[in-house]
């Protein structure tokens, strides 16, 4: 089984482009989670979808961040304007239907924005 | 609010030592996870602990889970150089997984 993809793996911007960041869950699962890893502020939970309903954006860090998941099987989060400090790596995660808390990473997109 | 507490942060270690790295949190919970991040690469399931007194192993790492000491531990039998990462512990509450900062160990030669 294929497991979540995520699109671009690398992404280089200037400051002031809007950036698209995408993610295929795994198959089945009903949960979607938005991370982003840096070396100062660690890795942090931006938003989190069950059964494609955002359920907690408290991790959102501006409103120039912005996620969607338009049905079970895709999900975006968009940066607009990007600035240097969005600079990061984003991990989407997904887990199963209610039973199991486990979590399941993509590769990340390390996003350079300068 | 669940808070997870890792500790130490950073760790050094001889190839053939012996450590372990700890996990405390906050309020009650029977189910924690322990991921591996190798350095440029994503998450990876390491192990999961479902109840009071779980115990897995997995070659020179074993992972236990003390739900009333609220306390998790990663124990490192005879380091190699393979396992130079960073760990994560996870605990499940009422909310997602909430997770530590993460264990970045090196183990020289």
């Amino acid at each position: 089984d294929a497991g979540v993809i995520q699109s671009p793996r690398h992404e280089v911007t200037e400051m002031g482009q809007e950036v698209t960041l995408r993610c295929k869950p795994i198959s089945g699962h009903n949960s979607l989670f938005w991370y982003r890893q840096t070396m100062m502020r660690g890795l942090e939970l931006l938003i989190y979808f069950n059964n494609n309903v955002p359920i907690d954006d408290s991790g959102m860090p501006e409103d120039r961040f912005s996620a969607k998941m338009p049905n079970a099987s895709f999900s975006t989060l968009k940066i607009q304007p990007s600035e240097p400090r969005d600079s990061a790596v984003y991990f989407c995660a997904s887990s199963p239907s209610s039973g199991s808390d486990e979590q399941f990473f993509g590769p990340g997109t390390r996003l350079t924005v300068l | 609010e669940l808070k997870v507490e890792q500790n130490p942060l950073f760790l050094s270690m001889q190839e053939g030592k012996n450590y372990t790295i700890y996990c405390n949190y906050s309020t009650t919970s029977d189910r924690l996870y322990w991921y591996r991040q190798d350095p440029g690469k994503s998450l990876e399931s390491l192990f999961v602990l479902l109840s009071n007194g779980a115990v897995k192993q997995e070659g020179r790492l074993m992972a236990s889970l003390d739900t009333k000491a609220r306390l998790s531990t990663l124990h490192i039998t005879a380091a190699v150089h393979d396992l130079s990462a960073t760990y994560f512990c996870a605990v499940a509450g009422n909310t997602p997984l909430v997770f530590g900062k993460g264990t970045r160990l090196s183990v020289i030669a």
